[in-house]
């Protein structure tokens, strides 16, 4: 998928429980994302990043927290995982001139289950 | 903020025939509307996108309109084929907290017959 890794791939995990979700990529573009995947819902951005160490809210931010140490890695925590949480998380990235015409690419995804 | 809906959530066609989706949005300033097609197991892709000097685009057997007065935008795919079965996300530029963001509709789950 063009440079971007998701791990793991799939996941079940116990509510309550913490959990890291990791995307990577070797494109080395400054903007990386975090949605979920739901039915009826479509994309919801859960956090963003637009550099190293800079990060944003996105709509459905509660119980989520991100981290970006390096421009090719961006991780997703799920402090205390509830079953509210079972989704399909994607991760993509842009390079972003500036512009506000740009497209992204996203990863394979990570179907995580709270059980 | 940017808010995009998108219908119809489900779409059944025969091969051959044309399948349209239509997407609505919020704020007029947006300028760029990108469609994804993610297929099963997979992340989405993207398709086709229109800037909002252009008011239709083509690329084969697709085409994307704009109506920038009306907010809306629609993909268009013609003598579908059983490969075209997937699930087709619209989306539209948000800016919030200075940055660019695409924000998605809820998605189309296109089914073509043989």
């Amino acid at each position: 998928d063009a440079g971007i890794t998701q791990s793991p791939r799939h996941k079940v995990t116990e509510t309550g429980t913490p959990v890291t979700l990791r995307c990577h990529q070797t494109e080395n573009h400054r903007y990386m994302y975090w949605y979920r995947q739901d039915p009826g819902h479509g994309l919801r951005l859960i956090h963003y990043s637009y550099g190293v160490k800079d990060t944003d809210k996105g709509e459905v931010s509660d119980g989520y927290s991100v981290s970006r140490s390096k421009t090719e890695d961006f991780l997703l925590t799920l402090e205390s995982a509830t079953s509210s949480q079972t989704s399909v998380y994607f991760c993509a990235i842009s390079d972003n001139p500036g512009s506000r015409l740009y497209g992204y690419t996203f990863g394979s995804g990570t179907r995580l289950t709270v059980v | 903020g940017e808010n995009v809906e998108q219908h119809p959530s489900t779409l059944s066609v025969q091969e051959g025939d044309s399948a349209v989706i239509k997407c609505t949005y919020s704020d007029s300033a947006s300028n760029y509307f990108p469609w994804y097609k993610q297929e099963l197991g997979k992340g989405p892709q993207l398709i086709i996108d229109i800037r909002s000097n252009v008011g239709e685009k083509k690329d084969q057997r697709i085409a994307v309109t704009l109506n920038k007065t009306a907010k809306h935008f629609s993909l268009h795919i013609t003598e579908t084929q059983p490969e075209d079965s997937a699930v087709y996300f619209c989306a539209a530029i948000g800016v919030s907290g200075g940055y660019n963001k695409l924000i998605f509709g809820a998605g189309t789950r296109l089914a073509v017959h043989p």
